[in-house]
């Protein structure tokens, strides 16, 4: 069975400071991964996915992460974080083919950015 | 206004009884989910359904029954079998049944075990 780990629980960081949130899954054959973001009292939303080409993804309000297929890991950056940011941040992976569109999540990441 | 609406909001129950979570979305999506949400436990899959009458287990199934009788609804019944049922629940829904498709979600519901 696969797993998700994100090694952060809570990130604090000040307004333009660099993001960069872990994600490493276990599971050796071809997976999707997405990075889901849960803004306070809002729906969790898709943030970005990938699933095969450019292992360098860009998703919504500036976000990216990098697909890095040797170390199983999808980690979520951005270079300048503003205060709006300030969110829980969840990576999840289900395994590549037919029949599998489970997704698996991490336990996620607070971000709180100060302004 | 298209989406996933789940109802109610909160949801307070006594111990020993059954409470059921409403989920309806008007996407036309044929995949609906349930998931439980704990602090610091990220999002466990309880019950998912790839079509009308059917549905299959999830990773945290004991407790719980759905059904799956229209397209667009999936209740969740959260039964006095389940040992902690105190969390919050999300209810999600994907359009085609393959692994690339995005799943979108529902505001919740937060159930309290009094």
């Amino acid at each position: 069975a696969q797993s998700v780990s994100q090694h952060n629980h809570h990130v604090i960081l000040s307004e333009a400071a660099s993001l960069e949130l872990g994600c490493n899954y276990s599971y050796g054959g071809t997976v999707n991964l997405f990075w889901y973001v849960q803004y306070p009292g809002q729906h969790l939303q898709l943030l970005l996915k990938y699933f095969s080409g450019d292992p360098l993804v860009k998703g919504i309000k500036g976000f990216e992460a990098e697909f890095i297929k040797s170390k199983f890991s999808f980690n979520l950056r951005k270079p300048s974080v503003q205060w709006s940011d300030t969110a829980e941040y969840f990576c999840a992976v289900n395994a590549g083919g037919a029949g599998s569109y489970q997704l698996t999540f991490g336990k996620g990441t607070k971000l709180s950015v100060i302004p | 206004d298209g989406g996933i609406t789940q109802s109610p909001k909160y949801l307070f129950r006594k111990e020993g009884q059954n409470v059921t979570l409403s989920c309806e979305q008007n996407l036309n999506h044929d995949a609906m989910y349930w998931y439980r949400q704990d602090p610091g436990q990220g999002l466990r899959l309880i019950y998912y359904s790839q079509i009308v009458n059917d549905f299959q287990k999830g990773d945290i199934a004991e407790g719980y029954s759905v059904s799956r009788e229209k397209k667009e609804s999936f209740p969740l019944t959260v039964t006095s079998a389940q040992k902690n049922p105190t969390a919050f629940y999300l209810c999600a829904s994907s359009a085609q049944v393959t692994s690339t498709d995005t799943q979108y979600f529902g505001p919740g519901t937060r159930l309290t075990v009094l």
